[in-house]
This record gives structure tokens, C-alpha cells and sequence, in this order.
């Protein structure tokens, strides 16, 4: 069956620094994959796509990797800030979506 | 625009009970879906509509149903409550009827089931 992960763990990461947020896949082959923030209490909040094509993604901070053959994509967000810890989920989309557990993630000031 | 809204926010329920968690957008969307959260689990998809009057079943089934007569609404009904039920739902919307775009999530609804 089709099945994601993402670090289990929480990540702690120091202010200023990059982090870098995983998201491996099997069984699957996605059409597009997509990242989501979740604040607590609150529904999740979209922040990037990447299609089946596409080897990098950029926006502001943010930068997306997805590589289809080691089925992997890597989330980084470089200069963090307090405000971005976040649980970050990534879903894979094809006939359907599915999402990872997320991974919560903790900027440290 | 209010984009995606969720009623009620919270709902707590005896065993056997029904109900209906409304869910309704207004950007015109074509795909909508319903998802429920559980610590450890993530978001698991329950039902989803590519369109007015097209439903399918996600992952998790078993124990809802759904209905879309209009673009705007998809109410997620639970038939006869029971406590496994007990969970975060959100509901979520996407321009076309594919899920090649992004998706608009709604504030959500917590459900508990006595």
C-alpha cells in the first residue's frame, strides 16, 4: 500500500539556521507533491507545489526539492525564525491526496 | 470572500447519535474532500467530490457519508456515532476538479463521541 514518512521526531533548530524537512514515499507515483503548514488548532495552510517534472522550487525562504527517482522531497527553510515553527506536512497528489504525519518543527531564539 | 467554512466547531456526542458536519465554500471550487486528523495518524481522507453530484470514497470510509447537490456545500454525515469517531475534521476545497492544485482548508470541527 502507498505509504509517506516524514521525521517522526520533532526537529529543534536554532534561529538563523536552515532547516531541512523530509519526506520519503513508496508505492506511489505522484503526479505532484504539495507542502502544508499546521498551526496548532488551526487547518492546514499551503505553501508549495512541485510537479513529477520539477527538480527545485522556490519561494521566499522556502525551497522545495522532489526527486522521483530515490522518491524523496526535501523541504528547507533558510534564515528561520521563531514564527515558522509550525507542524509542516507534505502530500502526495494523484488520483488522490495523501498527506504525511508532518514533522513539528522548532525554531529556537 | 469567506472562503472555506466549517459548522459547528465543537460537537460532542452519545454513542448511536447522528449528525451532519456542514462544511461550504464560496470560491466557486470544483474538488472538495473530507479529512479527519488523530494524534499519530495525520490526515486521512474520508470522502472527496471532483464536482456537483460526483462522490468517491477515501481511505477511511467506513461509518460516513456524503452528498454534493451543489458546488458550494459537501456536508460529511455520520450515521450512527461511535467513540473510534472521535477526531478533528476538516474539510478542504481546490479550484478544479483534480488535485493538481493546492487545498483551501477550512477552521475545522472537533468531534467527540461519548
Amino acid at each position: 500500500s502507498q505509504k509517506i514518512e516524514q521525521n517522526s521526531e520533532a526537529l529543534n533548530i536554532q534561529e538563523g539556521k536552515t532547516a531541512t524537512l523530509t519526506c520519503n514515499y513508496t508505492n506511489y507515483s505522484p503526479a505532484y507533491l504539495q507542502w502544508y503548514r499546521q498551526d496548532p488548532g488551526r487547518g492546514p495552510v499551503f505553501l508549495l507545489l512541485i510537479r513529477e517534472n520539477e527538480k527545485e522550487k522556490r519561494k521566499e525562504r522556502l525551497k522545495v526539492t522532489f526527486d522521483t527517482t530515490l522518491k524523496q522531497s526535501l523541504f528547507h527553510i533558510t534564515a528561520s525564525q521563531p514564527a515558522d515553527s509550525a507542524t509542516y506536512l507534505c502530500a502526495l497528489a494523484g488520483d488522490k491526496i495523501i498527506f504525511g504525519k508532518g514533522t513539528r518543527l522548532h525554531i529556537l531564539p | 470572500n469567506a472562503g472555506v467554512t466549517q459548522t459547528p466547531k465543537f460537537q460532542v456526542l452519545k454513542t448511536g447519535q447522528s449528525m451532519t458536519l456542514q462544511c461550504a465554500q464560496d470560491m466557486n471550487h470544483e474538488y472538495m474532500s473530507w479529512y479527519r486528523q488523530d494524534p499519530g495518524m495525520g490526515l486521512r481522507l474520508i470522502h472527496y467530490s471532483v464536482g456537483a453530484g460526483i462522490t468517491d470514497q477515501g481511505e477511511v470510509p467506513n461509518g460516513y457519508n456524503v452528498s454534493r447537490s451543489t458546488t458550494e456545500d459537501f456536508p460529511l454525515r455520520l450515521l450512527s456515532a461511535a467513540p473510534s469517531q472521535t477526531s478533528v475534521y476538516f474539510c478542504a476545497s481546490s479550484p478544479t476538479g483534480t488535485t493538481m492544485n493546492e487545498q483551501f482548508f477550512g477552521p475545522g470541527t472537533r468531534l467527540t463521541v461519548l
